[in-house]
């Protein structure tokens, strides 16, 4: 059973293009959640997603940042026109389906897509 | 506010030694604590999570406590090993999200494991 998987691992963009960062969950899960670590800085949530529905995206920027997990197919973090403040490494995990709370929510983390913007 | 805080934020020690990380939170409601491991480059993973009602969880060389009335935990290392040089971070579940899963992270500790 593959783990969470990502793509690209690195992408570099200038500043005002468009940067799409995938991710396929575990095999099973339909749980998917994207973070993203600043340099020098711990992890912080943006959005929540199962199938075709955004279930909290209380962490997402309100402007050029936005997600979706489509029925087929990976989640995509797509962020608009970007900036130099958007250079961070974007973390996704996954986690199975179960019981409200607790350990039904292990989370899984992926690899990490660094994204510099020059 | 919903907060997580580490103490120290690095640490370097020799190989074969014990270590003990803290962690202090100030999430509420709570539901669950994690610390995982990071190692440079990659994601997190998993190594311990307790609920409110657990004092003690141990994974191998990794034993976690918590005490939920201090809103406190520790992870200990013993006989530290090269491969333990990582970050590790403190995570803790709850808070307004309740049961979306949500979880808060803290700075991390970086150790530093020397031979």
């Amino acid at each position: 059973n593959a783990g969470v998987m990502q793509n690209p691992r690195h992408l570099v963009r200038r500043r005002g293009q468009e940067a799409r960062l995938r991710c396929s969950p575990m095999k099973g899960h339909s749980h998917v959640y994207w973070y993203r670590q600043l340099p020098e800085e711990g992890l912080k949530f943006m959005v929540y997603l199962q199938k075709e529905n955004i279930i909290d995206e209380s962490g997402m920027p309100k402007e050029r940042f936005s997600a979706e997990f489509p029925k087929e197919g990976p989640s995509i973090l797509r962020i608009q026109q970007v900036v130099r403040g958007d250079s961070a490494a974007y973390f996704c995990a996954s986690s199975p389906p179960g019981l409200a709370g607790g350990l039904a929510y292990e989370q899984y983390f992926g690899p990490g897509t660094r994204l510099t913007v020059t | 506010k919903n907060q997580v805080e580490q103490s120290p934020q690095s640490l370097i020690i020799l190989e074969g030694k014990n270590c003990t990380l803290q962690c202090n939170y100030t999430v509420s409601p709570f539901s669950n604590l994690r610390w995982y491991k990071q190692d440079t480059g990659r994601g997190p993973v998993s190594l311990t999570i307790m609920t409110f009602s657990e004092n003690t969880k141990s994974n191998g060389r990794y034993t976690a406590t918590l005490d939920a009335d201090t809103k406190q935990s520790s992870l200990h290392i013993t006989a530290s090993q090269l491969s333990d040089s990582a970050s590790y971070i403190c995570v803790v579940s709850g808070g307004l999200s309740g049961n979306t899963g949500k979880l808060i992270f803290g700075q991390g500790t970086t150790l530093q494991v020397k031979p």
